[in-house]
């Protein structure tokens, strides 16, 4: 069965500083790549997305992410984070064409003025 | 638009109750999933439908899970006997039918159920 990694569970970044959040998955199939973030108190929200083509997805609010198969990776990342950013991210994979999102256990960002 | 909503936002049960919990999806979104989300956790599917068919039960945790959608727009997830371990939030998102580039899951505020 797939599965997802993110490797930071808690990150802390001052306002202006960059992000990189870790994101792998375990299937050699054809995938479907997502981040949803989730902002203090609010519901879960997509951020951006991968389907196919350029790898390097550009996302709302500045984010970004790049598809790098080779690494099973889908890494997201901000050049430079606000306050506003504190929030739960989740990296979702969907599979050889199914239906139902596969979650990592979320990275939670504090940043911090 | 409206997006999904979900009720009730809490529920406090004791062992051994029996629980609802509604999914109202986006107006003509065929397809809809329900996912658990334990604390500290990523949400893991449960189950899928689409429009009145229950495609893919395969996440429900036990026979204690039931879920249905009876006229393929509103959703009602039952727990029955509820247990400890069912303490989590609930989550339900709506969704069109498709495969292409503009597919994506929109998600409730989740129902935190709270057994105790």
């Amino acid at each position: 069965a797939q599965s997802v990694s993110q490797h930071n569970h808690h990150v802390i970044l001052s306002e202006a500083a960059s992000l990189e959040l870790g994101c792998n998955y375990s299937y050699g199939g054809t995938v479907n790549l997502f981040w949803y973030v989730q902002y203090p108190g609010q519901h879960l929200q997509l951020l951006l997305k991968y389907f196919s083509g350029d790898p390097l997805v550009k996302g709302i609010k500045g984010f970004e992410a790049e598809f790098i198969k080779s690494k099973f990776s889908f890494n997201l990342r901000k050049p430079s984070v606000q306050w506003s950013d504190t929030a739960e991210y989740f990296c979702a994979v969907r599979t050889g064409g199914g239906n139902k999102l596969t979650f990592g256990t979320g990275t939670q960002l504090k940043v911090e003025l | 638009g409206a997006g999904v909503s979900q009720s009730p936002r809490y529920k406090v049960a004791k062992r051994g109750q029996d629980v609802a919990l509604r999914c109202d999806p986006i107006s003509g979104h065929v397809s809809l999933f329900w996912y658990q989300q334990a604390l500290g956790q990523g949400p893991e599917f449960l189950t899928y439908f689409q429009n009145e068919a229950q495609l893919d039960k395969s996440g429900l945790p036990s026979d204690r899970f039931f879920a249905e959608r009876p006229e393929g727009s509103v959703s009602t997830l039952k727990i029955q006997r509820t247990q400890q371990e069912d303490s989590a939030v609930y989550l339900c998102a709506s969704s069109l039918l498709g495969l292409g580039v503009d597919y994506e899951q929109y998600f409730g505020p989740g129902t935190r159920l709270t057994v105790t």
